[in-house]
């Protein structure tokens, strides 16, 4: 099956922008979404296709894709944005089998 | 407001089964599917599998093939996740969450389940 391979910490100063990354052979096929977790919370989809977001979610959030990696990138970082990130998306070569990847911590200094 | 509610937390044995529910409002509830993802402590997201409460049609991650059960009843709008012979490795948050497809090769996990704890110990 396939895997997405995501940097497990990353760390931006507050008001820089940031770049988090997901790869994988999946990713030649599907889009990836991106969540978004804080501690005791549920996932939140943050970006989701081509570069789509939910109502709600500021527009500091963008995502792109070239090739096999996925990119989820925050212009502004805020306080707010710390959290663990989770790319997602659905394997190549089965409809209903989905991978998440391991998750990247996001650290705002 | 279109969401997903979960059952409340749970505490077992070792060896003793669990069901989850997971009940959708505020949409036609069988016309999407719904995942269900287990959170260890302290890991990251596992994708468990899916069905289609529209008919029950259910797929699993061949990580949990033959270890869990999805099932829905769509006359309450409500999907299960169904452990049995629960082991200490049991011990997670198991989230329910939608899945849209949006086309174009775009699928999302859009809402979710408030979290579901179970806590397996002896």
């Amino acid at each position: 099956s396939s895997e997405l391979t995501q940097d497990p910490a990353v760390s931006v100063a507050l008001g820089q922008t940031v770049s988090i990354t997901c790869r994988g052979d999946t990713l030649l096929s599907y889009y990836a979404s991106w969540y978004q977790q804080k501690p005791g919370q549920a996932p939140v989809l943050v970006i989701y296709g081509k570069n789509r977001r939910p109502s709600g979610i500021p527009d500091r959030f963008s995502g792109s894709t070239s090739g096999d990696t996925a990119s989820l990138t925050i212009a502004g970082a805020q306080a707010e944005d710390e959290a663990d990130y989770y790319c997602n998306s659905r394997e190549s070569t089965n409809n209903f089998l989905e991978v998440f990847g391991g998750g990247t911590r996001l650290t705002v200094l | 407001e279109v969401q997903l509610v979960q059952s409340g937390g749970e505490v077992k044995k070792p060896g003793e089964s669990l069901r989850i529910s997971c009940q959708g409002s505020g949409y036609t509830f069988i016309t999407y599917w719904i995942a269900w993802v287990r959170q260890r402590p302290g890991k990251g997201l596992d994708y468990m599998g899916i069905i289609y409460p529209g008919d029950s049609d259910a797929r699993y991650s061949p990580s949990f093939e033959g270890q869990v059960t999805i099932s829905a009843d769509k006359s309450i709008s409500t999907a299960y996740l169904h452990l049995g012979r629960l082991e200490a490795s049991d011990s997670a948050i198991y989230y329910c969450a939608r899945r849209h497809d949006h086309g174009d090769y775009t699928f999302s996990f859009d809402v979710w389940g408030q979290g579901t704890t179970v806590n397996v110990s002896p």
